[in-house]
């Protein structure tokens, strides 16, 4: 069955640290989408990127860049010297089944980012 | 920008009561989607629509039903709200059939039950 594991439950850094977020999955599918949600204290979960799995190059976008490792299996989250306003919950998701809508998310990483 | 709006972000209900939850989104999305957030237990799929009138259950739909009569509509109902349905409920829309579009987002409707 397809899985998603983020083993970090707790992240808490001093602003302007770079913090990495960890995505393990497992799946059978020989081609599939990876996305990160981000969900700050307000609640709603805002879309930040969807990797198909063709793609091996990471990808950056501002302060955020992404490592996907197929060889390992995981799609790795980084925040270059973060931001309070980083502060929120974190996940990782993959489809249930190849070509579904439903996701499997795994548990969220809770990012603290002190001041 | 894909907007999906909840009804309410905060509801307070007693025991016994129906309580609906209305999400609307306005980028003619097929699939929407229902899930419960609590802490501990992460994101839990309640039920799933791919087209009007059409809806499919997810992880945990024992307790809900849901309604969508219309393409930018769905709705939650809990039949008879009990105080384990205590939670943070999440409606998310996104675009058509396969599985490469990302789910867009509500705000999230804080229930209490009591």
């Amino acid at each position: 069955a397809q899985k998603v594991t983020q083993a970090q439950t707790e992240i808490s850094v001093v602003e302007k640290e770079d913090v990495t977020l960890d995505c393990v999955y497992e799946t059978r599918d020989t081609t599939y989408y990876l996305f990160w949600y981000k969900q700050p204290p307000s609640g709603e979960l805002v879309f930040l990127i969807r990797r198909n799995s063709f793609d091996e190059q990471n990808e950056i976008s501002g302060r955020y860049s992404w490592n996907f490792q197929k060889s390992t299996s995981s799609f790795n989250f980084t925040i270059t010297a973060s931001q309070v306003v980083d502060s929120a919950v974190y996940f990782c998701a993959l489809p249930r089944i190849q070509g579904a809508q439903k996701l499997v998310f795994g548990q969220g990483t809770r990012l603290t980012i002190n001041p | 920008d894909v907007k999906v709006t909840q009804s309410s972000r905060y509801l307070v209900k007693r025991t016994g009561e129906k309580v609906f939850l209305e999400c609307v989104q306005d980028m003619d999305h097929e699939n929407m989607f229902w899930y419960r957030q609590d802490p501990g237990l992460g994101l839990r799929l309640i039920y799933f629509s791919y087209d009007v009138k059409m809806k499919e259950k997810g992880d945990i739909p024992e307790g809900y039903s849901v309604s969508r009569e219309k393409k930018e509509r769905f709705s939650l109902i809990l039949e008879s709200a009990s105080t384990n349905q205590t939670s943070m409920y999440l409606c998310a829309s996104s675009l058509g059939r396969s599985g490469y579009q990302p789910q867009h987002f509500g705000d999230g409707t804080r229930l209490s039950i009591l």
